[in-house]
């Protein structure tokens, strides 16, 4: 089955403690990204890959890192949270236009 | 950059009747506008796109439409059910290639009542 997938779905960490939030597609495709999803704001780019090797930052950049060393997985890397960075994260891929979005991975930072 | 404004934030329709939902955006190279469907613990998911060289879109029950002079986009769902219940969202983008980047926007709740 064709399909995004994130782990962990739920976390719950303190301050300052490094986290990582895998994400993997079985789709091959090229294009890759993470969103934050906040109420009010709707779902804002954080960073996103066009290609292996290939990242750039997207609208809301700050206090993460990403990395694409192979095709199928993008990780989102918190090096050091902050409780502004309790949100419901989303990893999503595309080869053409269309954009698949994983399950979702709610994040609590306290 | 691109702003994508969406109206309204909630809409409460009764089962069977339409639900419209409006969205407008500031780019004017933007030519590709999809709408995502958002069911509760879920991510979102496509329902219907259109593209700027196309005035109107249709798909069974949903439809977009497009006025690209104006900047503006809506989603028509006609004789709503109780699973159209979910947050929608529109979003734009300037690019029809692979690595399209979406701007959403701030998402409509909508509830369809029995």
């Amino acid at each position: 089955e064709a399909q995004v997938t994130q782990n962990p779905r739920y976390l719950i960490t303190v301050t300052g403690k490094k986290l990582t939030v895998t994400c993997s597609q079985n789709m091959n495709h090229e294009y890759m990204s993470w969103y934050r999803q906040d109420p009010g704001l709707g779902l804002r780019q954080i960073y996103y890959s066009m290609n292996v090797e290939v990242t750039d930052k997207g609208d809301v950049p700050e206090g993460y890192k990403v990395s694409r060393k192979e095709k199928r997985n993008f990780p989102l890397i918190l090096e050091s949270p902050s409780p502004n960075q309790t949100s419901l994260y989303f990893c999503a891929s595309s080869l053409g236009v269309e954009q698949y979005f994983g399950p979702g991975t709610r994040l609590t930072v306290t | 950059g691109e702003n994508v404004e969406q109206h309204p934030s909630t809409l409460s329709v009764q089962e069977g009747d339409s639900a419209v939902i409006k969205c407008t955006y500031s780019d004017s190279a933007s030519n590709y506008f999809p709408w995502y469907k958002q069911e509760l613990g879920k991510g979102p998911q496509l329902i219907i796109d259109i593209r700027s060289n196309v005035g109107e879109k249709k798909d069974q029950r949903i439809a977009v439409t497009l006025n690209k002079t104006a900047k503006h986009f809506s989603l028509h769902i006609t004789e709503t059910q109780p699973e159209d219940s979910a947050v929608y969202f529109c979003a734009a983008s300037t690019s029809t290639g692979g690595g399209n980047k979406l701007t959403f926007g701030t998402g409509t709740q909508l509830k369809v009542e029995l």
